[in-house]
C-alpha cells in the first residue's frame, strides 16, 4: 500500500493563481481530510469527506473547495491565492469507527505552498 | 465543543531523563484523544491513542499516556528520553471530529 499520497511536495504561486493539491489514499478509507499547519497553531481543518459525493466545512474553509468524486481521492482547490494560504497542507484518511468520530487518522507527506 | 491545550510550547530535557508533555481538553462528549509527533520536515505520525479501554494507554517507542477523567487530562510521557525523540508533538481530542493542539517542540540534549 502506497497509504496517503500528496502532490505536488512543494509549490510557489503568485497572488491570484489558482492551483489542485492532489490527495490520493489506497486503504478504502470513507473519511478523508485537509489540514493547513502555521508555526505555533498546530493543525486546522480546512475541508473534510464521510465519503464520496459528500463534503463539509472545518474550521478555516475560506479560500479553498474540494469534492470528492471517488473514495480514493479528495482534491484541494485554491481559488484565487492569497500570501495568507503560505502554509503546509496535509491530507489525511481514516477508517469511522462505528460510524461515530473515534478515528485514527493517516496522514500524507505534506505539500510546501509560498504565495507570493 | 471540544478544544485541547497543550501547556508547554517547548520542553528541553537531557539524554536519559524522564520526559512529561502536557496536555489538558475540553470535550462535551466522551471523547477518543491521541498523541501524534512530527520530526522535522516530515508528515505525522501517531505515537498513540486512547478510546475508552484502558486508561493507560502504551504507544510506540516507549511513550505512554494516563487519560484522567477527572483533570481532563492526558499527558504524555517516556521514562528515559533519547536523541531521536526530539521533535514535535500534538495532542489531538477527537469527538466530533478532530481538534489539534498547538503542539509542544521536545528538545533534548546529549
Amino acid at each position: 500500500n502506497a497509504g496517503v499520497t500528496q502532490t505536488p511536495k512543494f509549490q510557489v504561486l503568485k497572488t491570484g493563481q489558482s492551483m489542485t493539491l492532489q490527495c490520493a489514499q489506497d486503504m478504502n478509507h470513507e473519511y478523508m481530510s485537509w489540514y493547513r499547519q502555521d508555526p505555533g497553531m498546530g493543525l486546522r481543518l480546512i475541508h473534510y469527506s464521510v465519503g464520496a459525493g459528500i463534503t463539509d466545512q472545518g474550521e478555516v474553509p475560506n479560500g479553498y473547495n474540494v469534492s470528492r468524486s471517488t473514495t480514493e481521492d479528495f482534491p484541494l482547490r485554491l481559488l484565487s491565492a492569497a500570501p495568507s494560504q503560505t502554509s503546509v497542507y496535509f491530507c489525511a484518511s481514516s477508517y469511522s469507527i462505528g460510524g461515530g468520530s473515534s478515528y485514527e487518522q493517516y496522514f500524507g507527506p505534506g505539500t510546501r505552498l509560498t504565495v507570493t | 465543543a471540544q478544544s485541547v491545550t497543550q501547556l508547554d510550547s517547548h520542553v528541553s530535557v537531557s539524554e536519559g531523563t524522564p520526559v512529561l508533555l502536557r496536555c489538558n481538553y475540553s470535550s462535551s462528549y466522551s471523547p477518543s484523544l491521541f498523541w501524534y509527533v512530527q520530526h522535522p520536515n516530515k508528515g505525522l505520525q501517531l505515537l498513540l491513542k486512547y478510546t475508552s479501554a484502558a486508561t493507560l494507554v502504551k504507544g510506540i517507542n516507549g511513550f505512554e499516556a494516563e487519560f484522567k477523567k477527572s483533570e481532563t487530562s492526558f499527558h504524555l510521557t517516556k521514562p528515559s528520553a533519547h536523541m531521536s525523540d526530539a521533535a514535535e508533538y500534538f495532542c489531538v481530542v477527537s469527538d466530533s471530529g478532530m481538534r489539534f493542539g498547538a503542539g509542544t517542540r521536545l528538545t533534548v540534549k546529549p
